[in-house]
């Protein structure tokens, strides 16, 4: 198994950009979370998804955040319009037998200039 | 509310020195409770996890960790650091409601003396 895989690594965009970051859970995995990684507020829960469908987006910052999961095997978080602030490394990852099988991806370091 | 506190912002040892870094946390149930290792660049990787059982868990590289309810502590341990080793430790519990999320603690940086 690839794991889950998280595109790009890298993402270096200008301020008011829209940035797309990706993400593929395992195969057969039915959740799936976006976590945020920043020096001031460590790593953070911003949106979870079960079985395709958001259930908890309570953690995503504000409205120029938004995140899709379009099928069972495809994630997409979106930032417009991007600001420096915003500058993070994100992290997905995905679950099937809940805590238990908990895995993460490389994660997508994003700066914003 | 969980909560997940790690005192320690960095810890230095010498290599072949013994380790433990701590961590406490705040959970109405019993917690299932995580560390993971993150080296510079890179992503989290679970070293080990306990949710229930025996309060000594084993897990990869040679750590162990022991859960004790009485202090909500669930500190990690190694007795003979490498210099592999240097990187940032993270403590998590997890929610045992279906919501499965990690929630974590602002990490310990290891640094290693040789």
């Amino acid at each position: 198994d690839a794991g889950v895989i998280q595109s790009p690594r890298h993402e270096v965009t200008e301020m008011g950009q829209e940035v797309t970051l990706r993400c593929k859970p395992i195969s057969g995995h039915d959740y799936l979370f976006w976590y945020r990684q920043t020096m001031m507020r460590g790593l953070e829960l911003l949106i979870y998804f079960n079985n395709n469908v958001p259930i908890d987006d309570s953690g995503m910052p504000e409205d120029r955040f938004s995140a899709k999961m379009p099928n069972a095997s495809f994630s997409t978080l979106k930032i417009q319009p991007s600001e420096p602030r915003d500058s993070a490394v994100y992290f997905c990852a995905s679950s099937l037998t809940g805590l238990r099988g908990y895995t993460f991806g490389s994660g997508t370091r994003l700066t914003v200039v | 509310a969980q909560s997940v506190t790690q005192p320690d912002i960095h810890i230095t040892v010498s290599e072949g020195a013994s380790l433990e870094l701590r961590c406490n946390y705040s959970y109405g149930a019993t917690p299932y409770l995580f560390w993971y290792v993150q080296s510079p660049g890179q992503g989290l990787q679970l070293l080990l996890k306990y949710f229930s059982g025996d309060t000594l868990v084993q897990g990869i590289k040679g750590f162990e960790a022991e859960f004790k309810r009485s202090q909500s502590s669930f500190n990690l341990r190694k007795p003979s650091v490498h210099w592999s080793d240097a990187a940032e430790y993270f403590c998590a519990v997890g929610a045992a409601d279906s919501s499965y999320k990690l929630i974590f603690g602002s990490g310990t940086r290891l640094l290693v003396r040789p």
